[in-house]
């Protein structure tokens, strides 16, 4: 079956970095993304990889290892705002989008 | 309207009766879909459209049907709503080749079957 896992809460301190990871199992692979979810929202698009290696936007940065299938989302600097589900989600062989669970940021001032 | 619209934002619906929950989106993107999401659960697709005049099922269709008679239209039905059906759902689209596919959801709908 496809599977992807990260863990279901995590908490940081306002100003922290934390990193949020993902593993995925999937039939195939053609990309990783990753959302934010504010709590009552809809997902919001973060950040897409398709090759190995880091991809940084801003306070963000993604990391793909597609030979070890995983990912993490890093977030430098939190604010309050960040409070969040973070969403990882995988596209497979067949272009259809896998996704997570999701976790769920608490940030503490 | 920028983006995607859902309607309703809200609904309690009772058990057996019919519902068409609406989307619309006007960054004339090729495929949309639907999803819904619940607590613990990851999104899961319960249908999806690659292009205006096809629709494909997702992971969990059953209870639910779409159609697609134009770019910008996805409307979701369930047919006769059971209380398994209380969710939130999210419509989204993206554009085919652009960026990996990305998706683009709406604010979503929350539905109460009672």
């Amino acid at each position: 079956g496809q599977n992807i896992d990260q863990p279901t809460e995590m908490t940081a301190t306002e100003g922290a970095i934390v990193q949020i990871n993902c593993t995925y199992q999937t039939s195939g692979f053609n990309g990783l993304f990753w959302y934010q979810q504010h709590a009552g929202e809809a997902p919001t698009f973060l950040s897409y990889n398709v090759l190995d290696g880091l991809e940084e936007k801003g306070r963000f940065s993604s990391f793909l290892s597609r030979s070890k299938g995983y990912s993490y989302l890093l977030l430098k600097e939190l604010q309050m705002k960040d409070s969040a589900s973070y969403l990882c989600a995988v596209t497979d062989s067949n272009y259809q989008l896998i996704w997570g669970a999701g976790t769920k940021l608490i940030i503490k001032p | 309207i920028a983006g995607i619209t859902q309607a309703p934002t809200s609904q309690i619906l009772a058990a057996g009766r019919r519902m068409t929950l609406r989307c619309t989106q006007d960054m004339r993107h090729n495929a949309m879909y639907w999803y819904r999401q619940d607590l613990g659960l990851g999104l899961r697709l319960i249908h999806y459209s690659n292009t205006a005049g096809t629709t494909g099922k997702g992971e969990v269709p059953d209870g639910y049907s779409v159609s697609r008679a134009n770019t910008d239209d996805f409307p979701l039905t369930l047919a006769s709503a059971v209380p398994s059906q209380t969710s939130v759902y999210f419509c989204a689209s993206s554009e085919v080749g652009a960026e990996g596919d990305t998706q683009y959801f709406g604010p979503g709908t929350r539905l109460t079957v009672l």
